[in-house]
């Protein structure tokens, strides 16, 4: 079993729509979370940090329930821009190093 | 936006080659990362580095190596270049408050190896 695991995708949907990616971690001492946005050839990008009590920037709502060990990406009135690969990252287990990507979930937004 | 650059940004070389990839970073950053990529796959973690003089391998086996002389320079050096080497490779960087800091990535080195 991956350490971070991503929804396969990809994800087709039409603008304007709200769509939501999933993620789990395996290693419940993880410290701290984070989405990136990975447009194809290039490198990824940080998008925003996952905090427990959620976070919003404009269309974007993240998620996470430590319990469940899992987080959310949410976009609302998806743009032809958001066309994109969205990498959930996980930080640091207790007292090391560690920071693992998941395989990503790739978004396709259509006219 | 994150100060971190490499070059070349592309690169084509025959098999056999000695390579050098360059990193750096102007933002006094301790944690350094070099990742693996392929076109539509995962980000492999090859090589990084806590500090000056700190170096330890990725998840991912790799016949390259790496050096960290100075804070802001993490070159990656191929000796013997070979098609399977064929890859996107990109630089990181993140500063020492640790967990909480998120990676800063270079805008990669495209090698090709014919």
């Amino acid at each position: 079993r991956k350490e971070v695991e991503q929804d396969p995708g990809p994800f087709n949907v039409p603008e304007g729509a709200t769509v939501a990616f999933n993620c789990t971690y395996s290693n419940s001492a993880s410290q701290s979370f984070f989405w990136y946005r990975q447009d194809c050839r290039k490198e990824p990008k940080l998008l925003m940090s996952v905090y427990s009590s959620g976070n919003e920037d404009g269309r974007f709502t993240a998620q996470l329930n430590r319990a469940s060990q899992y987080i959310s990406l949410l976009i609302r009135d998806s743009k032809l821009s958001d066309s994109a690969t969205y990498l959930c990252v996980v930080n640091g287990a207790r007292g090391g190093f560690k920071t693992i990507f998941g395989a990503g979930t790739r978004l396709f937004v259509k006219a | 936006e994150a100060d971190i650059y490499q070059t070349p940004r592309y690169l084509v070389i025959g098999t056999g080659k000695k390579i050098t990839l360059e990193c750096s970073q102007t933002m006094g950053h301790d944690k350094m990362y070099w990742y693996q990529q392929d076109p539509g796959m995962e980000l492999h973690l090859i090589h990084y580095s806590y500090g000056v003089n700190s170096t330890e391998k990725g998840d991912l086996s790799s016949e390259s190596t790496v050096s960290r002389i100075r804070t802001e320079h993490f070159p990656l050096t191929l000796e013997s270049a070979r098609p399977s080497h064929t890859s996107q490779y990109l630089c990181a960087s993140s500063d020492r408050t640790g967990v909480n800091s998120p990676l800063h990535f270079g805008n990669g080195t495209r090698l090709t190896v014919t």
